[in-house]
C-alpha cells in the first residue's frame, strides 16, 4: 500500500512570493492534516481537511490556506512568504474523522530567501 | 491551553538497555495518545498508539497510559543504535482531530 506522498520535496522561494505544496493521502483515507516543523519550534498544527471541508485550523495567519479535492488530495498555499515560513511542511492522513492514527508523508522543505 | 511536555534529553543509554521516555499532558479531555519516532531530516514514523489505561506492547516497545496522572510513557527494551532518534509524544483532544505534539526527547543508544 502506497503511503502519503508530498510534492515537491524541496521548494525555494523569495520573500513575498506564494508557495503551493501538494499532498496525496493513503488510499481510502479521507482526512488530511498539515503541520509545520520549523527549527527549534516543534511540530505545529496548521489545517485539517475531511471530505472536502476545513474542520479545524491552528494558530496561523490567514495567508496559510488550503483545500481538499474530491479525490481527497490536498493543497497548502502560503501567500506573502516571510523568512520565518522556512520549515518542513508535513502532511498526514487518517481513515476517519476524529481520534485516529495519522500517517505522515516525507514532507516538503520550504526555504524562503 | 493544551500542552504536551517531554524532557528534551538527550537521553543516552547503552546498547541492550531499556530506554524509558516520558510525557505529560495538560488536559483530561484527551483521549488518544501516540508515540512517533523521527530521524534527523525525516518525517515522523508511528510507533504506537494507546487509548485506554494500562500497558500496550508491540515487539520491543511498550506504551503505558495513566489518565488519572495525565502521563504516558514509552519503554524500549533491548535498545539498539538504530533506535537513536527523537521520540515525539502526541495527543488528540476530543473531536479536534489534530495532534498536539511535545517537543520530543532525543535518544542516543551507544554501542
Amino acid at each position: 500500500e502506497a503511503g502519503v506522498t508530498q510534492s515537491p520535496t524541496h521548494l525555494i522561494k523569495t520573500r513575498g512570493q506564494q508557495a503551493t505544496l501538494r499532498c496525496s493521502p493513503i488510499s481510502g483515507h479521507t482526512s488530511v492534516y498539515w503541520y509545520q516543523q520549523a527549527l527549534g519550534l516543534g511540530l505545529q498544527f496548521l489545517l485539517w481537511y475531511d471530505e472536502g471541508e476545513e474542520r479545524n485550523r491552528g494558530n496561523f495567519p490567514p495567508r496559510f490556506s488550503g483545500r481538499q479535492f474530491p479525490n481527497y488530495s490536498s493543497e497548502l498555499n502560503v501567500n506573502a512568504l516571510e523568512l520565518e515560513d522556512s520549515a518542513l511542511y508535513l502532511c498526514a492522513s487518517s481513515d476517519k474523522t476524529g481520534a485516529d492514527t495519522q500517517y505522515f508523508g516525507p514532507g516538503t522543505r520550504l526555504t524562503v530567501l | 491551553q493544551k500542552e504536551v511536555e517531554q524532557n528534551s534529553g538527550p537521553l543516552s543509554v547503552p546498547e541492550g538497555a531499556i530506554a524509558s521516555l516520558n510525557c505529560t499532558y495538560s488536559d483530561r479531555g484527551s483521549q488518544s495518545f501516540f508515540w512517533y519516532r523521527q530521524y534527523s531530516g525525516k518525517s515522523p514514523e508511528l510507533i504506537m498508539s494507546i487509548y485506554s489505561n494500562g500497558d500496550k506492547e508491540d515487539g520491543r516497545f511498550t506504551a503505558q497510559l495513566n489518565k488519572a496522572s495525565q502521563y504516558v510513557s514509552l519503554l524500549i527494551r533491548d535498545s539498539q543504535p538504530s533506535d537513536s532518534a527523537t521520540y515525539l509524544c502526541a495527543v488528540i483532544w476530543g473531536s479536534q482531530g489534530n495532534l498536539i505534539f511535545g517537543k520530543g526527547t532525543k535518544l542516543s543508544v551507544k554501542p
